[in-house]
């Protein structure tokens, strides 16, 4: 089965911080990739898709390391509302059962 | 509009008893999907459906059977349930499932206690 595989933490951030997390992936043939947070007892939420270029959304900047089979969610200036697990999924070229695997997750908690 | 709608938000039911959960997306997603998440672990797929057809059933028990009536709806029937049962069950869709626009949208879950 492939792997996608995530610190899960928790990181201890104080306000203000910029905090990063990686997730690495086991097979190359991937095809897409995403972070979800999801906060305790909800739904998880899209946060961001990853570009092979990289990408930004406000304080949050992802990156893809195709070579090292990663990818990275950078937070700057942390809020104390950014406290949550972050998941990282990825979805392997193909329909079949390996084609959509999620990390076990990153817990962040932000503290004031 | 990203939602997607998901009913009962709470179901408590007993092991010989049979209900269903109901998910609707008006997206105009061709991929919709059921999860069961336990406490502190990531959601792990259940079943995929493409285009109104099965397309993965995670190796299942057949207490759990799916049903996709239209685009739009997505049912989990459950019948005999398990103790162990008891989770959230997230449905999700998607533009599709194959091809690219696999941003999954979530639904709020249904929290299910088996007794």
């Amino acid at each position: 089965r492939k792997e996608v595989e995530q610190d899960p933490g928790p990181f201890n951030v104080p306000e203000g911080a910029t905090v990063a997390f990686n997730c690495t992936y086991s097979n190359s043939a991937s095809q897409s990739f995403f972070w979800y947070r999801q906060d305790c007892r909800k739904e998880p939420k899209l946060l961001m898709s990853v570009y092979s270029s990289g990408n930004e959304d406000g304080r949050f900047t992802a990156q893809l390391n195709r070579a090292s089979q990663y990818i990275s969610l950078l937070i700057r200036d942390s809020k104390l509302s950014d406290s949550a697990t972050y998941l990282c999924v990825v979805k392997y070229r193909g329909g079949g059962a390996d084609g959509l695997t999620f990390g076990k997750g990153t817990h962040l908690i932000i503290q004031p | 509009d990203t939602e997607v709608t998901q009913t009962p938000k709470h179901l408590v039911m007993g092991m010989t008893n049979k209900k269903s959960l109901k998910c609707e997306q008006h997206m105009g997603h061709r991929a919709m999907y059921w999860y069961k998440q336990k406490a502190k672990k990531p959601p792990e797929l259940m079943f995929v459906y493409s285009y109104e057809k099965l397309s993965i059933n995670e190796s299942v028990p057949s207490r759990f059977s799916p049903e996709c009536p239209n685009s739009s709806l997505l049912n989990l029937h459950l019948h005999a349930l398990q103790p162990e049962d008891s989770a959230l069950y997230l449905c999700a869709s998607s533009q599709d499932w194959t091809s690219g626009g696999h941003e999954q949208y979530f639904g709020p879950g249904t929290r299910l206690t088996v007794t």
